[in-house]
């Protein structure tokens, strides 16, 4: 099974700031099966990026991924009032497939 | 407009079972699978499995193997999750999520506890 560790548990930040979130993966991941949700509260999870780098129907641009083999990040660009909330990796190239912990973006 | 409509809250005793629907509207029912994935409160998402619409092939993680089972029906476009032997840790929020891209369109979830 391949882990997924997300850094940093938690990251306070204003808005309009900068965000960066990682996810590092216990093996290599194909970049074609990596995604990025987003989570908030009561609210099931929202695809925000796919295929590593490609956002999904209807997401800002303010929202980006990168990386390759274990190393993978989003970055938020600028943060805007709803973004705050809890976001989520995962790799469906492999089964099972894996979430990681997650990333809580609060308001600092 | 795609659509995933879950079946609602249920309260279950530990030892019973539950099967929790997921029915999929906007879209050819066979052109995708459907995934399960479960939330405990206050933790993060973990993977069930996954059922081959048009087959019905299934894959499960290996935690729950032997106690879950992943249908299908077609003439509905239903998917359904049965969970059986209910132990106090399986009290979660159950979503399905369409196979595309991980999973594009998700369920509201459904709220199964499991209390004495």
């Amino acid at each position: 099974e391949i882990v997924l560790t997300q850094s940093p548990a938690t990251l306070s930040l204003s808005p309009g700031e900068r965000a960066t979130l990682s996810c590092r993966a216990s093996q290599s991941v194909g970049s074609s099966y990596f995604a990025w949700y987003q989570q908030k509260s009561g609210q099931a999870p929202r695809l925000l990026i796919y295929a590593t780098s490609n956002r999904a129907s209807g997401i800002p641009d303010r929202f980006s991924g990168s990386g390759s083999g274990t190393d993978f990040t989003l970055t938020i660009s600028r943060l805007e009032p709803e973004d705050f909330a809890v976001y989520y990796c995962q790799q469906y190239g492999y089964s099972p497939l894996t979430f990681g912990g997650g990333t809580k973006v609060e308001i600092k | 407009q795609v659509h995933l409509e879950q079946s609602g809250t249920e309260l279950k005793k530990p030892g019973a079972s539950v099967k929790v629907s997921c029915k999929t509207s906007g879209y050819p029912f066979f052109n995708y699978n459907i995934h399960w994935v479960r939330q405990a409160p206050g933790q993060g998402l973990e993977w069930m499995g996954w059922i081959h619409t048009y087959n019905g092939d299934t894959k499960y993680a290996q935690r729950i193997q032997g106690r879950v089972t992943m249908t299908t029906d077609a003439s509905t476009g239903t998917a359904y999750m049965e969970l059986r032997n209910l132990r106090s840790d399986d009290t979660a929020v159950y979503y399905c999520a369409r196979d595309a891209e991980g999973g594009d369109y998700w369920g509201r979830g459904t709220l199964v506890t499991v209390s004495s």
